[in-house]
């Protein structure tokens, strides 16, 4: 089956830098590509996706940009806030049968004021 | 409606004992998904309905594990004879079956079983 790796696990930047968390899939099946936001007690907040037709695609400070070669899809937040605090998680669904998602494993980030 | 429902919020209950979570998709969402997700990792797939029919169950989803969708509209599910491994947050997530829609997650059920 699917397996997805996330990396980093815990990130810290100063408030306004950007943030990248980069995620790995062995699918090459897989054609969805979402992020999720949770916040402590809270269930995952979908903020981005994108399917393997494209290569990138952006809202507002959140991009999203994906290489189906090399399998890999990062997560680019630009002049981070306060409220980016959160974990992140990447995600990955195969088209057909259940399109189940895959969870990688998390990154807490942490913005600095 | 705008999100998906879920009850409890909260769920403390002694080992042995059953319990039962509900969740509410959004209305016009045939696809429902549960997913359980422990300290520290993301959530995994327990089981899928497509309206009212179970089509896949996880092999995480032991014989204690229950899960129903009557009339494809609300779902619940039922842990039997609790364990203190069951305690994790229960999260479920609808989607419609055009796939250009992504899921929904609910705020999940957490449970701490004692």
């Amino acid at each position: 089956g699917e397996n997805v790796e996330q990396h980093p696990s815990t990130l810290s930047v100063q408030e306004g830098d950007s943030a990248v968390i980069k995620c790995t899939y062995s699918d090459s099946a897989s054609n969805y590509f979402p992020w999720y936001k949770q916040e402590l007690g809270k269930g995952p907040q979908l903020i981005i996706d994108i399917r393997s037709n494209v290569g990138e695609k952006k809202d507002q400070r959140i991009a999203v940009t994906l290489n189906k070669t090399a399998k890999h899809f990062s997560l680019h937040i630009t002049e981070t806030q306060p409220e980016d605090s959160a974990v992140y998680f990447c995600a990955a669904s195969i088209p057909f049968g259940n399109e189940k998602l895959t969870f990688g494993t998390g990154t807490r980030l942490t913005i600095i004021p | 409606d705008t999100g998906v429902s879920q009850d409890p919020r909260h769920k403390i209950t002694k080992r042995g004992q059953n319990v039962t979570f509900r969740c509410d998709p959004i209305s016009e969402h045939n696809r429902l998904y549960w997913y359980r997700q422990t300290l520290g990792q993301g959530p995994e797939f327990l089981t899928y309905f497509q309206n009212e029919a179970q089509l896949e169950k996880s092999r995480l989803l032991s014989d204690r594990f229950s899960a129903e969708r009557p009339k494809g509209s609300f779902s619940t599910l039922e842990i039997q004879r609790t364990e203190q491994g069951d305690s994790a947050m229960y999260l479920c997530a609808s989607r419609a079956g055009d796939r250009n829609y992504g899921y929904t997650f609910g705020s999940g059920t957490r449970l701490t079983v004692v």
